[in-house]
């Protein structure tokens, strides 16, 4: 079973469209990272939300975090080829160390 | 300043062999993180080093072990491989502080393809 669920597991859109993935779990995060990862790389930090409710935009990435700190979206406008890859969320558990606890990942290809 | 290099970026072995991957990290960083990637589970943590010592561990079997040397550099050990072990096999190192909710920044290498044949 997934602590993490992210949706939709897999999408392909045209260059130009929206798009919104989802994160969710029924766990509370202390913070919680979306990462990027192309075929051959390793995953790239993209963005770490702390406080519930928190937007953190970059560019034309958009992250927000719940306001229960349990589940996350990132929404893309104008999506373009750069933007294909695999979308990780990451949620950060305070323990007796840090646990990170990483989602299934949702694989988005842009199409020209 | 170079990222996290790991080696060797293939590698195919038969059931039952070992393998010794390798992963430096960015200079500087005192802690190195592994993980297994795999279509149907994702990412897994495999376990964590931090000054030559395991800091912490996932569920993973005894075959799976690793080791930290004094710079740094990291190794990961899988004995008696098993067809299920093929995966993308990830390091990632960080500072290795304890930065309250936002955690110690992960930066990953681009992994080792492991085929298990």
């Amino acid at each position: 079973t997934q602590l993490l669920e992210q949706s939709p597991q897999f999408l392909s859109i045209q260059e130009g469209e929206n798009l919104t993935v989802y994160c969710n779990s029924s766990s509370v995060f202390s913070s919680l990272q979306w990462y990027r990862q192309e075929p051959g790389e390793g995953p790239v930090l993209l963005v770490t939300v702390v406080t519930g409710g928190e937007v953190k935009k970059l560019k034309r990435l958009t992250f927000q975090f719940g306001d229960a700190r349990k589940d996350s979206s990132l929404h893309i406008t104008a999506a373009q080829p750069g933007d294909t890859g695999l979308y990780l969320c990451a949620g950060l558990m305070k323990t007796s160390y840090d646990k990170v606890i990483f989602g299934p990942g949702t694989s988005l290809s842009v199409i020209p | 300043k170079a990222g996290v290099t790991q080696t060797p970026r293939y590698l195919i072995k038969t059931r039952g062999q070992q393998v010794t991957l390798s992963c430096s990290p960015i200079s500087g960083h005192r802690s190195v993180s592994w993980y297994q990637q795999t279509p149907g589970q994702g990412l897994q943590f495999l376990f964590e080093y931090f000054s030559e010592t395991q800091r912490n561990k996932g569920n993973f079997p005894g075959r799976f072990s690793g080791r930290q040397f004094s710079n740094s550099r990291s190794e990961m050990n899988v004995s008696t491989l098993e067809l299920g072990d093929s995966a993308l096999y990830l390091c990632a190192s960080s500072l290795g502080r304890d930065r309250g909710s936002l955690g110690d920044t992960q930066y990953f290498g681009p992994g080792t393809r492991l085929t298990v044949l």
